[in-house]
């Protein structure tokens, strides 16, 4: 595997549900972020962890929650979510915070009804 | 208010007809700009960074340049594979200071 990994490709859950959306950088990385893509609106920053720790939550509700066991894995919990969540989720890395362009993997394409 | 906006929304080429794609920036502290390609359902594939007014970078059939205000994207004599949507984001400072622009979607007819 190269690059950045995202699992599940597709995802398609129920309000009450709880899932979860998973990524694997192998560039050797020490930053990983989620972004949110929906149409015809920028790319929106989630979360971002630099060595894993948390710098950046974007203000984003609680029903999202991310978890980054180590510089190579990121994780994103879905629970409760509603139906304007549903979007394209991309996981990205970069060799640091601020000048180094992103890598994005192919996304997650959550679906909630 | 720091944003990107980026022109047209949307193009349509002829195989070989050559254009250039808009990027207008209003970020504070700016330390540079970046291209990306993206394809339908895949994430965006990493082009070009471009850090000071002036800059050119080339790849293949595209070219971006930097301005104080704005990148270009050049495509010459485009192909279909070039077909795409082609995102900027400008950064400041900060991990939160990445601004993308919403893209351009680009088709080009054989």
């Amino acid at each position: 595997e190269t690059g950045v990994t995202q699992t599940p490709r597709h995802l398609v859950m129920g309000m009450t549900n709880k899932k979860s959306l998973k990524c694997e950088q192998h560039l050797g990385h020490n930053a990983m972020y989620w972004y949110k893509q929906s149409a015809k609106k920028p790319l929106e920053l989630m979360f971002v962890y630099n060595f894993k720790e948390q710098t950046e939550n974007n203000s984003v509700p609680s029903r999202f929650s991310p978890e980054c066991p180590n510089s190579s894995h990121l994780f994103l919990h879905l629970h409760t979510l509603q139906p304007e969540d549903s979007a394209l989720y991309l996981c990205a890395s970069s060799q640091g915070v601020g000048n180094s362009p992103l890598h994005f993997g192919n996304g997650t394409r959550l679906t909630v009804t | 208010e720091d944003q990107v906006t980026q022109s047209p929304e949307a193009l349509r080429l002829q195989e070989g007809e050559s254009s250039s794609l808009n990027c207008s920036y209003t970020v504070s502290g700016l330390r540079g700009l970046f291209w990306y390609r993206q394809d339908p359902g895949k994430g965006p594939e990493f082009l070009f960074t471009l850090y000071s007014a002036g800059e050119e970078k080339e790849k293949e059939r595209l070219k971006a340049t930097l301005t104080k205000k704005e990148s270009f994207l050049h495509i010459t004599a485009p192909k279909p594979e070039d077909s795409a949507t082609y995102l900027c984001a400008a950064f400041g400072t900060g991990a939160n200071n990445l601004f993308f622009g919403t893209g351009t979607r680009l088709t080009v007819i054989p």
